[in-house]
């Protein structure tokens, strides 16, 4: 079955810089990627996804980029922000399978 | 969010009893999904459904079980609890599988089994 890994499992970032999160695959087949924020005590929310038919997504200040040929896919915050201290996964699936396999998280502070 | 919640939102068991975890969706999404949440792990599923009366193992279903025989709710039963059962439970669900795009998470039980 799929494996995803998940670094760096904490990141400290000074406010206002950038923040990146990798996440490795092992099933060439996956197609699907999306990365989920959890804050403390709450539920997981999706904030970002990417489809294998494409190599960059933006979404304001978070940006997720996949490289299919090395089966890796990054998370890209910029200009962080103390609301963006939480713990993010990012989790890999294959269209017509529904399972979504998960990382182990990576717990972001940011430091005002 | 209120449209997905769960009951109860904390539980104490003891080692051997059956306990249920219910979730309940108000969207009428066809799939729900169950996963649980260890320090470590991350989330794992434990077994999803595509509809009422069609359910699937996940990548952890050993000593669970699960039925849903209306669209709204999906309970996940642990039969005879175990330690290594004591964890945060999320229920989710989305329109359309993976296809169909976001999982929407339920608030989460923490179930210890003592």
């Amino acid at each position: 079955g799929e494996n995803v890994e998940q670094h760096p499992s904490t990141l400290s970032v000074q406010e206002g810089d950038s923040a990146v999160i990798k996440c490795t695959y092992s099933d060439s087949a996956s197609n699907y990627f999306p990365w989920y924020k959890q804050e403390l005590g709450k539920r997981p929310q999706l904030i970002i996804d990417i489809r294998s038919n494409v190599g960059e997504k933006k979404d304001q200040r978070i940006a997720v980029t996949l490289n299919k040929t090395a089966k890796h896919f990054s998370l890209h915050i910029t200009e962080t922000q103390p609301e963006d201290s939480a713990v993010y996964f990012c989790a890999a699936a294959l269209f017509g399978n529904e399972k979504l396999t998960f990382g182990t998280g990576t717990r972001l502070t940011i430091i005002p | 969010d209120a449209g997905i919640t769960q009951s109860p939102r904390y539980k104490i068991t003891e080692t051997g009893r059956q306990v249920t975890l219910m979730c309940h969706q108000t969207w009428s999404h066809s799939y729900m999904f169950w996963y649980r949440q260890d320090l470590g792990h991350g989330l794992r599923l434990i077994y999803y459904s595509a509809a009422a009366d069609i359910t699937d193992k996940g990548e952890v279903p050993d000593g669970y079980v699960v039925s849903r025989s209306k669209t709204e709710n999906f309970p996940l039963t642990l039969e005879s609890a175990t330690r290594s059962q004591t964890s945060v439970y999320f229920c989710a669900s989305s329109v359309g599988g993976i296809v169909g795009g976001e999982q929407y998470f339920g608030p989460g039980t923490r179930l210890t089994v003592t």
